[in-house]
């Protein structure tokens, strides 16, 4: 069993809906990163968070560590949301990354 | 500001061949990762340094070598290279338990 896994793997969605996705990981931690990629590009970092919800324009991540789980919500996605999404967890100064959710927003 | 560099940006290489990946941070970071990016896989670190001539093996380290000379510079060298290390290579730096910023990524073909 993989230590950080996300779902959906695959996701797509009408312009305006709203989205999540899921991470759960199994091993301790002090951080949980969300990452953006898109086709043939970077790998850009949206949040960095160890407790509570923490907001960016359209988007919108929490983690509950108790649980073990974090989500990361988009409000009325736009076709350029269209990417991967990373989810990737440290305890030390290494990163441990899900395998992403791949994302594609219609007109 | 340029953030994290990588060059080159493609590269073809035949099988045996080596090869040196450059990747170039202006944030005066201390960390600073190689990972490579397979299908269906999550990143993986292949090395780390902690800071100017210091390295580190990663999950993945087989059949590559680094080197930290300079804080701003940290080199991935394949000597040999074999069609399995065909990937998409990251490069990040940050200032350890901070965000990661992440180079462009370079997609290597070994045939």
């Amino acid at each position: 069993k993989n230590e950080v896994e996300q779902s959906p793997q695959n996701l797509t969605a009408q312009e305006g809906e709203f989205i999540t996705i899921n991470c759960s990981y199994s091993v301790g931690i002090s951080a949980l990163h969300w990452l953006q990629q898109h086709p043939g590009g970077g790998i850009v970092s949206l949040f960095m968070l160890s407790s509570g919800k923490k907001k960016h324009g359209r988007l919108i991540a929490t983690i509950n560590i108790q649980e073990k789980h974090s989500s990361l919500h988009i409000t009325a996605s736009h076709p350029r949301d269209s990417a991967v999404y990373i989810c990737a967890v440290g305890d030390t100064d290494k990163l441990i990354f899900g395998t992403g959710t791949r994302l594609q927003v219609f007109p | 500001n340029a953030g994290v560099t990588q060059t080159p940006k493609f590269r073809v290489l035949k099988t045996g061949q080596s090869m040196t990946l450059l990747c170039a941070q202006d944030m005066n970071h201390e960390y600073m990762y190689w990972y490579r990016q397979d299908p269906g896989m999550g990143l993986r670190l292949i090395h780390y340094s902690v800071g100017e001539g210091t390295t580190a093996k990663g999950e993945v380290p087989d059949g590559y070598n680094v080197s930290r000379l300079k804080k701003q510079n940290f080199l991935l060298g394949l000597e040999s290279a074999a069609p399995s290390q065909t990937s998409v290579y990251f490069c990040a730096s940050n200032r350890g338990y901070t965000e990661a910023f992440f180079g462009q990524g370079t997609r290597l073909t070994v045939v």
